[in-house]
């Protein structure tokens, strides 16, 4: 059964701390993305990673790091540095493919700074 | 400054009618288009795609329509069913770079489907 998986669904952290969402696929997808949804908003995009050991920023990657030490697995921290870390994090997939570019989400992990 | 843009938050809708999303750009170099349905605390659900050599794209219930000349493109439901009440997303993106880049949103327009 394909898709993409993310921990924890819920998750509280207390402010100065840094946390780790993780993503995991197994669509065999060669691209991961993070993206944040704030409420009334739409998603706006944090890191992506087009292959292995290689991640671009997106538009508000301040704050955040991520890792691609394996195909299937793209984890985001949230550090201490980020001012707004409350949201409702997604992490996405897709098949490089010029021409298309259709990405499937997990189910998200929302993040509450206590 | 907003690429995407959805101008309706709200569209209520009578249950067998058509429902009508609309969506509008600004980046000239976006050549795929794409609708998503979220519900709350959920990830958004792939529904249609169009890419910009297209102007028509079909697939059951759900058609979307693109004019490049005017930047815009519309989602059509038709006909119009309770389960269709959700929030729509509008996202776009350039695939010039190898269609692997991150995708532009809308902030959405909520669907609300009336018995």
């Amino acid at each position: 059964d394909g898709g993409i998986t993310q921990s924890p669904k819920y998750l509280f952290r207390k402010e100065g701390q840094n946390v780790t969402l993780s993503c995991e696929q197994n669509l065999n997808h060669d691209a991961m993305y993070w993206y944040r949804q704030d409420p009334g908003q739409g998603l706006r995009l944090i890191y992506y990673s087009q292959i292995v050991n290689d991640f671009q920023k997106g538009d508000i990657a301040e704050g955040y790091s991520v890792s691609r030490e394996k195909k299937e697995s793209f984890p985001l921290t949230v550090t201490s540095a980020q001012k707004n870390p409350t949201a409702f994090y997604l992490c996405a997939s897709s098949i490089m493919d010029r021409g298309r570019n259709e990405q499937f989400f997990g189910p998200g992990t929302r993040l509450t700074v206590l | 400054d907003q690429q995407v843009k959805q101008n309706s938050p709200s569209l209520s809708v009578q249950e067998g009618r058509i429902s009508i999303l609309n969506c509008d750009y600004t980046n000239s170099m976006f050549d795929y288009f794409l609708w998503y349905k979220k519900y709350p605390a959920e990830g958004p659900t792939f529904l249609i795609s169009i890419s910009s050599i297209k102007d028509k794209n079909e697939d059951g219930r759900f058609t979307v329509f693109l004019n490049k000349s005017a930047k815009h493109l519309s989602l059509h439901i038709v006909p119009s069913q309770p389960g269709d009440s959700a929030v729509y997303f509008c996202a776009a993106s350039d695939t010039a770079g190898g269609g692997a880049d991150g995708l532009t949103f809308g902030k959405g327009t909520h669907l609300i489907i009336q018995p």
